[in-house]
């Protein structure tokens, strides 16, 4: 069984800039969950996709936005970058139905936003 | 809103003494509730989840709905059990979210 991976796993970008991140479930999970960690701070739910098609929102702007793919991988997007998207951003994978909803993370990507 | 809540970003105990760290919770329906623990240079795992009722490296947690609580405890702290805990929140009626809290850092002291 393979385990969520996620790439790159540093990036800077500059303000303004357009970023995606990417995401690879674990073997035989449907559901992928994109979240940002700021520094000292618990992760924040940005989305989740379950079957290509976004099934749950946090409160962020439109301009973080998602794709998930036939194969289950997945990209989170975000436009328009700004300081504050500066930030660790993890993906977890799940199999709603079993395991009540349970997150298997990724290592997660750390962007750093000048 | 829903939200939770750990009141200690901080838990400093000695090997051996009893850890309770805390978790309180907003919901007004029924909650799924998860503890995640993540090690140093390790990810963000499951340590165990309310519906259990399940027992992993020692630890509890027990849902109590009249006070919102889901507090994580162990009777006898051992030093390979400092981490980062976060309390979770699972909202799968309507729209989903997941919602954690800001972590509590527990150090086991020799």
């Amino acid at each position: 069984e393979t385990g969520v991976t996620q790439s790159p796993t540093h990036l800077i970008k500059t303000r303004g800039q357009q970023v995606t991140l990417r995401c690879s479930s674990q073997s035989g999970h449907n559901t992928v969950s994109w979240y940002q960690q700021a520094l000292g701070q618990g992760p924040q739910f940005i989305f989740q996709y379950y079957r290509e098609e976004e099934n749950g929102r946090g409160n962020f702007p439109p301009r973080f936005s998602g794709l998930q793919f036939p194969n289950y991988s997945s990209e989170l997007n975000v436009n328009a970058l700004e300081l504050d998207d500066s930030a660790l951003y993890l993906c977890a994978s799940s199999q709603p139905g079993r395991q009540q909803e349970t997150q298997y993370f990724g290592p997660g990507t750390r962007l750093l936003v000048l | 809103a829903q939200r939770v809540t750990q009141p200690e970003k901080l838990l400093s105990v000695f090997k051996g003494a009893p850890v309770e760290l805390k978790c309180n919770y907003s919901y007004s329906g029924s909650p799924e509730l998860f503890w995640y623990v993540q090690y140093s240079r390790q990810r963000l795992q499951l340590l165990l989840r309310h519906i259990s009722r399940e027992s992993i490296k020692g630890f509890t947690a027990d849902l109590n709905k009249g006070e919102t609580s889901f507090h994580l405890k162990k009777p006898f702290a051992q030093e390979e059990d400092s981490a980062m805990y976060y309390c979770a929140l699972a909202l799968t009626s309507g729209t989903y979210k997941y919602i954690f809290g800001t972590g509590t850092r527990l150090k086991v002291l020799a």
